[in-house]
């Protein structure tokens, strides 16, 4: 079946680094996507990985291995402002399939 | 350029009732999905148009219809209400679909059914 976890909520300290992991096991694999979503707002688009390795972008980054069905987010230099939902979603058979999302919660 | 737009934002329908949503994707996209959202659940997959077919369709009942225009705008449909029909239904649009294209939300219709 087509699957894919992330955790739940995670807490992190202003100013640190957090990584947000995401497991995926879906059939006709694409790419991966990461979606920021603020309480109430609509999801907006981090990254999107098709090959493997470390894809950076400013504060943000992303990093897949295909072979272990696996990626992750990096934050960086964590600002207040980073307080938000983290989506994952792979793009497998001309379809999204999305995590739950994981609630990053900033503490100062 | 105007951003996804989803109209109404909020509403109350009770059990049993209708409801139409209404989404005007970014103007030259051709590809609009649907999705609804509850806390816990993340994002299901309604369905995509694509040029006013429906390209991919999620695992929802028949109550769950939607269409798609000339113009790209679509509208998705939910007969008989349920109270678990309450959730955040988000509108994304894209140029051609997700393949390796970025994909803009509007900032959802919020249905309660009561």
């Amino acid at each position: 079946g087509q699957n894919i976890d992330q955790p739940t909520e995670m807490t992190a300290t202003e100013g640190a680094i957090v990584q947000i992991n995401c497991t995926y096991q879906t059939s006709g694999f694409n790419g991966l996507f990461w979606y920021q979503q603020h309480a109430g707002e609509a999801p907006t688009f981090l990254s999107y990985n098709v090959l493997d390795g470390l894809e950076e972008k400013g504060r943000f980054s992303s990093f897949l291995s295909r072979s272990k069905g696996y990626s992750y987010l990096l934050l960086k230099e964590l600002q207040m402002k980073d307080s938000a939902s983290y989506l994952c979603a792979s793009y497998s058979n001309y379809q999204l399939i999305w995590g739950a999302g994981t609630k990053l919660i900033i503490k100062p | 350029k105007a951003g996804v737009t989803q109209t109404p934002r909020y509403l109350i329908k009770t059990r049993g009732q209708q409801v139409t949503l209404s989404c005007s994707p970014i103007s030259g996209h051709r590809s609009v999905s649907w999705y609804q959202q509850t806390p816990g659940q993340g994002l299901q997959f309604l369905f995509e148009y694509f040029s006013e077919t429906q390209r991919n369709k999620g695992n929802f009942p028949g109550r769950f219809s939607g269409r798609q225009f000339s113009n790209s705008r679509s509208e998705m449909n939910v007969s008989t209400l349920e109270l678990g029909d309450s959730a955040l239904y988000l509108c994304a649009s894209s140029l051609e679909g997700a393949s390796g294209n970025t994909i803009y939300f509007g900032e959802g219709s919020w249905l309660t059914v009561v």
